[in-house]
């Protein structure tokens, strides 16, 4: 199975700052890694796809880059609706495989 | 409008089973495979298993082999996920999803159902 380590566990950050957050595979899996963002009690929901492609009304601050190995999901300026959590998922495998997540808190 | 809608949550004993649903509507059921994810208490998202409806062919995480039997019902655009002998370790929130514009990646979701495994 190709693991996903996200980090870090949880980020503590003031609004209008800017951050990024890492997803590494255990294996070179190309750019099959996509983003969502889950809310507490909300369905995940999908933000980039194919580590840095853009998705239909996912605000334009977020963005995603990487390949092979290592990832990364950045946040431009931080709002107070983006305090949630945010999972990594790769599709280079046919068994599907998650990150463990990455829980972005309000310092 | 793509829509899973799933059904309610449950509360089921231990050593029972349950059969949750999820109807799809605003796309064509046939022509795209389900998904199904578990979501433990406070932990991340485990891919459990695929069905496509059109040739009714299923695919499983080994992990969920003989705890998941996944189905589907062309005839009223929902699939179905059984959960057997269930435990504790089995009470999670399932979701069912879509890869409908795109694949590789779940770009629509049921809202979830919880699943409460007690005595």
């Amino acid at each position: 199975n190709i693991v996903l380590t996200q980090s870090p566990a949880t980020l503590s950050v003031t609004p209008g700052e800017s951050v990024s957050l890492s997803c590494r595979a255990s294996q070179s899996i190309s750019t099959s890694i996509h983003w969502y963002q889950q809310k507490s009690n909300e369905s995940p929901r999908l933000l980039i796809k194919y580590a840095s492609q853009s998705i239909s009304g996912i605000p334009s601050r977020f963005s995603g880059s990487g390949s092979g190995t290592d990832f990364t999901l950045s946040i431009n300026r931080v709002e107070s609706e983006d305090f949630s959590i945010y999972y990594c998922q790769q599709s280079y495998s046919s068994l599907f495989t998650f990150g463990s997540g990455t829980k972005l808190e309000i310092k | 409008e793509v829509k899973l809608q799933q059904s309610g949550d449950e509360l089921v004993r231990p050593g029972a089973s349950v059969k949750i649903s999820c109807k799809a509507s605003g796309y064509t059921f046939t022509n795209y495979a389900m998904y199904w994810v578990k979501q433990s208490p406070g932990q991340g998202l485990e891919w459990i298993g695929t069905i496509i409806p059109l040739i009714d062919t299923t695919s499983y995480n080994q992990k969920f082999k003989g705890k998941a039997t996944l189905t589907a019902d062309k005839s009223s655009n929902t699939a179905y996920m059984e959960l057997s002998r269930l435990t504790s370790e089995d009470s999670a929130v399932y979701y069912c999803a879509g890869q409908i514009r795109g694949r590789g990646y779940f770009d629509y979701w049921g809202q979830g159902v919880m699943v409460t495994v007690s005595s």
